[in-house]
């Protein structure tokens, strides 16, 4: 069966470092992979999602960017965190064009102090 | 992809059937239409989605109309750990796009 890994789970980061989130699937390959945020109290928010390896398409432009060095692995990142990237970051992934529902991972909760 | 219209909020009484209404009126007639609930700090959890016919997991049951407009998510039995917040979302295929779902609240 399929399995969706994301790490960590809960980040505190300081104004200006650095980001790494890693989501990584199991079970499937050619995956879809996304990569949503939701602020407190607020909706989910696309930010990214790729159709295969090296190919990203970005939804909001902002602080952040994403990559997907192998087929299964999808990373979100930054230079330099803003306060406003404080959020819970999801991985989902979906197979095929068709109408498969996505599966979502249990997210990272990032504070940017 | 056509847009959904929740309550904010329901309650449910435990033990007892919870229904989750979703209107979508400009439904397209190759949009599915899924269900997905999220427990605080986690995740949103798939629960069900279908085309025309209704449909029923271990999960749900969906029901939908037969104009396609509206349907109903019907959890038989409701348990405490069905609180949540319940996302409709109609959708060809690629992302989805969440609104602000229903926020059920079962109570014992």
């Amino acid at each position: 069966s399929q399995t969706i890994h994301q790490w960590p789970a809960t980040l505190v980061q300081p104004v200006g470092s650095p980001l790494s989130l890693e989501c990584t699937v199991e079970g499937t390959s050619n995956p879809n992979l996304y990569w949503y945020r939701q602020a407190a109290g607020r909706g989910l928010q696309l930010l990214f999602y790729s159709v295969g390896i090296g190919q990203i398409s970005s939804e909001v432009p902002q602080n952040l960017s994403a990559s997907r060095p192998q087929d299964r692995q999808f990373i979100l990142s930054s230079k330099k965190l803003l306060l406003s990237d404080s959020g819970f970051y999801l991985c989902a992934w979906s197979v095929g064009t068709g109408p498969s529902p996505l599966h979502f991972g249990n997210g990272t909760r990032l504070t940017v102090t | 992809d056509a847009k959904t219209t929740q309550p904010p909020s329901m309650d449910c009484a435990e033990g007892r059937a919870a229904n989750l209404p979703c209107n979508h009126s400009t439904i397209s007639g190759n949009e599915y239409v899924y269900w997905y609930r999220q427990i605080h700090s986690q995740g949103p959890q798939y629960i069900i989605h279908g085309l025309k016919n209704n449909e029923t997991n271990e999960m749900a049951s969906l029901i939908i109309t037969e104009d396609r407009k509206s349907s109903t998510l019907i959890l038989p039995h409701a348990t405490l750990r069905d609180t949540a917040v319940y996302y409709c979302i109609v959708r060809v295929g690629g992302d989805m796009r969440f609104g602000a779902g229903t926020r059920l609240t079962v109570k014992p």
